[in-house]
């Protein structure tokens, strides 16, 4: 059984305050981990997809990092806007050839207080 | 370019009814899938195809079948429905290039 688990499950933050959480995988038949961005009433998006232990990837204010050997990624937010408010998921992908699945995390709720 | 389309939005069943639901995009990708979200769980992958007619059971298929006849289509099908099968189910696809997954809005199905 392939578990993906995120911390914290829910975040209350300032405007203004940077945050970041984690996201631990297993670090073995490594292929890539997703970060999705999910607000509520809509579909989840994708933020980033990481493939190469140490990768860092930034869009905007929002920024990840990797580590395949120790199964864990971080996602950092700058800043914190209220429309940052949003539950954000990752994902693990294992090395599977062409069963491109994704193991899913249960996600981190961020609410911004403005 | 509407990306990922999914009929219906919504629709109540009463148990043992059956029903299809749709998914459609037009991002010419090879994979697509169909997740149940509930409550506490998370995204659930029920079936999943890599390709245009193939399919591949995942997590959860037991009460579902999925047919992928166009590669632009990707079918979710509940034979008798089940009040178990309350969910919202969202379609999702993507290319082999990075394996990032495009959501459709959700169908929210409510079995009675």
């Amino acid at each position: 059984i392939l578990n993906v688990e995120q911390s914290p499950q829910s975040l209350h933050v300032q405007e203004g305050d940077s945050t970041n959480f984690t996201c631990s995988f297993p670090s073995s038949n490594f292929y890539a981990l997703h970060w999705y961005r999910w607000e509520t009433a809509k579909s989840p998006e994708a933020l980033f997809v990481m493939t190469l232990n140490g990768d860092e990837k930034k869009k905007g204010r929002i920024s990840a990092t990797l580590n395949t050997k120790e199964g864990y990624s971080y996602l950092y937010i700058k800043g914190s806007q209220p429309e940052d408010s949003a539950t954000y998921l990752c994902a693990f992908e294992k090395n599977a050839g062409n069963n491109r699945k994704l193991i899913w995390g249960l996600g981190t709720s961020l609410a911004v207080n403005p | 370019n509407a990306g990922v389309t999914q009929t219906p939005k919504f629709r109540v069943l009463k148990t043992g009814q059956s029903m299809t639901l749709l998914c459609a995009q037009d991002m010419n990708h090879e994979y697509m899938y169909w997740y149940r979200q509930d409550p506490g769980m998370g995204l659930r992958l029920i079936h999943y195809s890599v390709g245009e007619g193939t399919t591949a059971k995942g997590e959860v298929p037991d009460g579902y079948n999925v047919s992928r006849l166009k590669k632009q289509n990707f079918l979710l099908g509940l034979e008798s429905a089940a009040p178990s099968q309350t969910s919202v189910y969202f379609c999702a696809s993507s290319s082999s290039v990075n394996n990032e997954q495009f959501f459709g809005p959700g169908t929210r199905l409510t079995v009675l």
